[in-house]
C-alpha cells in the first residue's frame, strides 16, 4: 500500500551510461515531481507534471528526460551519466499545485 | 528569487526537552509552507502545512507556526523522544514548486 514508489532503490553505474528511474504514485494525484538532493543534503525541484503535461523544468541539463505514460507514473530518463549526477533523486506527488507533496523513499544514484 | 534559511543546522537534546526549529524565507509571497521530516536513507514524510492565510497548525506534539509579513516559520516539539531524531526540513511553496531549506539535523539522547 505504499503511496509514492521508486525503483530502483540503489543505482550504481559507470560514466557514459544511461539509465532510468521509476516512479508510481497510487494516490490518484494529478502532480507528480522529481526532486535531487546533492551531498550536501539540499533539495531542489527538477521537473514537475501535472496530467501528464510538463509545467516546471528547472534549467535541468537535456541529458536528463522525464516521461509520464499516464498520471500515475513519471519515470526519469539519464542519457550519458557524469559524475556530477551522483543524488539522491526523490518522486513526489500531490494532488494539485499549491497541494501537500508526498515523497517516495528516493533512489540513490552512485556513478563510478 | 526565494531563498528558505534554517536555523540551527544541528541541535542535540535531552530527551523530554521542548525545543524550536526556525525557517526563514525572503519572499512573502507563498501559497504555503511545509515542515517534513526526513530519515536516513529514507523519503521526506510531510508533517505540518500552514497555509498562507492561517498563523498555525498543530498535530500532536508538533505545532507550526507562520508568520508571512516577517518572513518566518518556526517548528515547536513539545517533550521531545529518541523517536523525533531526524532532519526536519522546512520548505516554502512559491508559485507552482517548493523551495526546500537546508534542514535542521536533530538528535533526541535518552
Amino acid at each position: 500500500d505504499t503511496a509514492v514508489s521508486q525503483t530502483p532503490k540503489y543505482l550504481v553505474t559507470q560514466m557514459g551510461n544511461d539509465k532510468s528511474i521509476k516512479c508510481e504514485q497510487n494516490l490518484g494525484h494529478d502532480t507528480m515531481y522529481w526532486y535531487k538532493q546533492d551531498s550536501k543534503k539540499f533539495l531542489k525541484i527538477m521537473f514537475s507534471y501535472n496530467n501528464k503535461e510538463l509545467i516546471i523544468n528547472e534549467t535541468v541539463p537535456n541529458r536528463f528526460s522525464p516521461k509520464s505514460p499516464d498520471k500515475a507514473h513519471l519515470n526519469l530518463h539519464i542519457n550519458s551519466l557524469e559524475l556530477g549526477d551522483s543524488a539522491v533523486y526523490f518522486c513526489a506527488s500531490s494532488q494539485g499545485i499549491n497541494q501537500p507533496q508526498h515523497f517516495g523513499d528516493g533512489t540513490r544514484l552512485s556513478i563510478l | 528569487k526565494q531563498e528558505v534559511t534554517q536555523i540551527p543546522a544541528a541541535l542535540s537534546v535531552p530527551e523530554g526537552e521542548n525545543l524550536v526549529l526556525n525557517c526563514s524565507f525572503t519572499d512573502s509571497a507563498i501559497y504555503n509552507l511545509q515542515w517534513f521530516r526526513q530519515d536516513p536513507g529514507k523519503g521526506l514524510t510531510s508533517l505540518l502545512l500552514i497555509q498562507s492565510s492561517q498563523r498555525e497548525q498543530t498535530s500532536g506534539r508538533l505545532n507550526a507556526s507562520l508568520d508571512k509579513s516577517s518572513g518566518r516559520s518556526t517548528l515547536y516539539i513539545a517533550a521531545s523522544q529518541p523517536g523525533d531524531s531526524a532532519t526536519y526540513l522546512c520548505a516554502v511553496d512559491n508559485t507552482d514548486k517548493l523551495i526546500f531549506g537546508t534542514g535542521t539535523r536533530l538528535q533526541v539522547f535518552p
